[in-house]
């Protein structure tokens, strides 16, 4: 079974600051980690993923990701955030395993709150 | 673009009732999801299909039924709605192998509300 741990339920920064969310996972099997993004009163967004290949992964609007498996983790980071990014974000894992679909399982997300 | 488009928003039910929500995808996609998602808990996953009458219950499927009669409409039922039932639902579908790079793409979400 796949699992995912957001361990930060909210996490608030003051504009132009750098901000980490971190995300780990378990799984017994090779994982595919994604991190979305959603805005007040939308769905969800793929912010980016990780397959295989380059631990490092950059995502839209500035996001990148790192993939440490030592450490079981996929923290996402911004050098410099806006107000724009205040949302809630969500680590998912899928092993590629899980039969026809492929499901996501998802963490319980951080609310990231931008502050002037 | 992709679009996965809910019928409903915001739907207001009484206990017991049955209630349909609607998704419809235009992607042609082979996998459909209906997410459930409340504050806490992030999103956990009732059921998902892989190809038209197809069907895989998820982590939380009691309670719950659905429905793939075509390719691109996935519907959840809720037999007989309960107060614990009032939750956001998300569909969401992609094209198969989500290990192979492909995305799933959500719709806005349908804020249902039983009383």
């Amino acid at each position: 079974a796949q699992s995912v741990t957001q361990l930060d339920s909210q996490v608030p920064v003051f504009e132009e600051a750098p901000v980490e969310l971190r995300c780990n996972y378990s799984s017994s099997v090779s994982v595919y980690l994604f991190w979305y993004v959603q805005y007040p009163n939308q769905g969800l967004q793929l912010l980016l993923k990780y397959l295989s290949g380059s631990t490092l992964v950059k995502g839209i609007n500035g996001f990148e990701a790192e993939f440490n498996k030592s450490q079981t983790s996929f923290h996402l980071r911004k050098p410099s955030v806006h107000i724009s990014d205040t949302a809630e974000y969500f680590c998912a894992v899928t092993n590629g395993f899980t039969g026809g679909g492929n499901k996501l399982t998802f963490g319980t997300g951080t609310q990231l709150k931008v502050e002037l | 673009d992709v679009k996965v488009t809910q019928s409903s928003r915001y739907l207001v039910k009484r206990t017991g009732e049955k209630v349909f929500l609607e998704c419809v995808q235009d992607m042609d996609h082979e996998n459909m999801f209906w997410y459930r998602q409340d504050p806490g808990l992030g999103l956990r996953l009732i059921y998902f299909s892989y190809d038209v009458k197809m069907k895989e219950k998820g982590d939380i499927p009691e309670g719950y039924s659905v429905s793939r009669e075509k390719k691109e409409r996935f519907s959840l039922i809720l037999e007989s709605a309960s107060t614990n039932q009032t939750s956001m639902y998300l569909c969401a579908s992609s094209l198969a192998g989500i290990s192979s790079g492909n995305t799933i793409y959500f719709g806005e979400g349908s804020w249902l509300t039983v009383v």
